[in-house]
């Protein structure tokens, strides 16, 4: 069973750019979330996808969207890039529709830096 | 949501037991409480969750007052690589949840 996995590890784009992360979710899991974690702060919800479908989203502006295929991967795509976007974005996975324990699976983050 | 608060740091030495409290004043009834670890430059980690009373795994305990408006995640003698930041969540229990993290307790493990 291989865990989550995400793409780019470390990305730099300057202000005005786009850019697109990619996550991979740990086999089985039919449910992707995706959030900021900026330098000292706990991570904070951007969406969460579930059969490719949005189902759920934070307090982040239209110019973060998203993805998910039918293989349950997922990309996040940010557009006119600016300088508090840099932060650690993860992604996590899980199995929605079971009784279990609310355990999300994360990836090891893409460090984007914005300059 | 309810919110949760906990100490922004704890330093402890190594073998001894860890205590970080936190509070969630305005849990709900179908809340439960979920604790996650994280080191630097790592995606967070799932370490244990409970309802109510007490819940135990290979690595952590959790205790839950009859009120459940705290919780206390007790780390048995703890190693330098316990050093992390550990987070108190209350939420939902299905995968589809987002979850809400607060700013965390730093935990710095001394030899």
């Amino acid at each position: 069973e291989t865990g989550v996995t995400q793409s780019p590890t470390h990305l730099i784009k300057t202000r005005g750019q786009q850019v697109t992360l990619r996550c991979s979710s740990q086999s089985g899991h039919n449910t992707v979330s995706w959030y900021q974690q900026a330098l000292g702060q706990g991570p904070q919800f951007i969406f969460q996808y579930y059969r490719e479908e949005e189902n759920g989203r934070g307090n982040f502006p239209p110019r973060f969207s998203g993805l998910q295929f039918p293989n349950y991967s997922s990309e996040l795509n940010v557009n006119a890039l600016e300088l508090d976007d840099s932060a650690l974005y993860l992604c996590a996975s899980s199995l929605a529709g079971t009784s279990g324990r609310n355990e999300q699976f994360f990836g090891p983050g893409t460090r984007l830096t914005v300059l | 949501l309810a919110k949760t608060t906990q100490p922004i740091s704890m330093d402890s030495y190594e073998g001894q037991e860890v205590n970080i409290t936190c509070s969630h004043n305005n849990i709900a009834t179908n809340d439960y409480i979920t604790w996650y670890q994280q080191f630097p430059s790592q995606g967070p980690r799932f370490i244990i969750q409970g309802y109510k009373t007490k819940v135990t795994n290979e690595v952590a305990s959790l205790f839950i007052p009859a009120d459940r408006k705290s919780s206390t995640l007790s780390l048995p003698r703890v190693s330098l690589s316990d050093t992390a930041v550990y987070y108190c969540l209350v939420g939902g229990r299905t995968g589809r949840r987002a979850l809400t993290f607060g700013s965390g307790t730093r935990l710095q493990v001394q030899p």
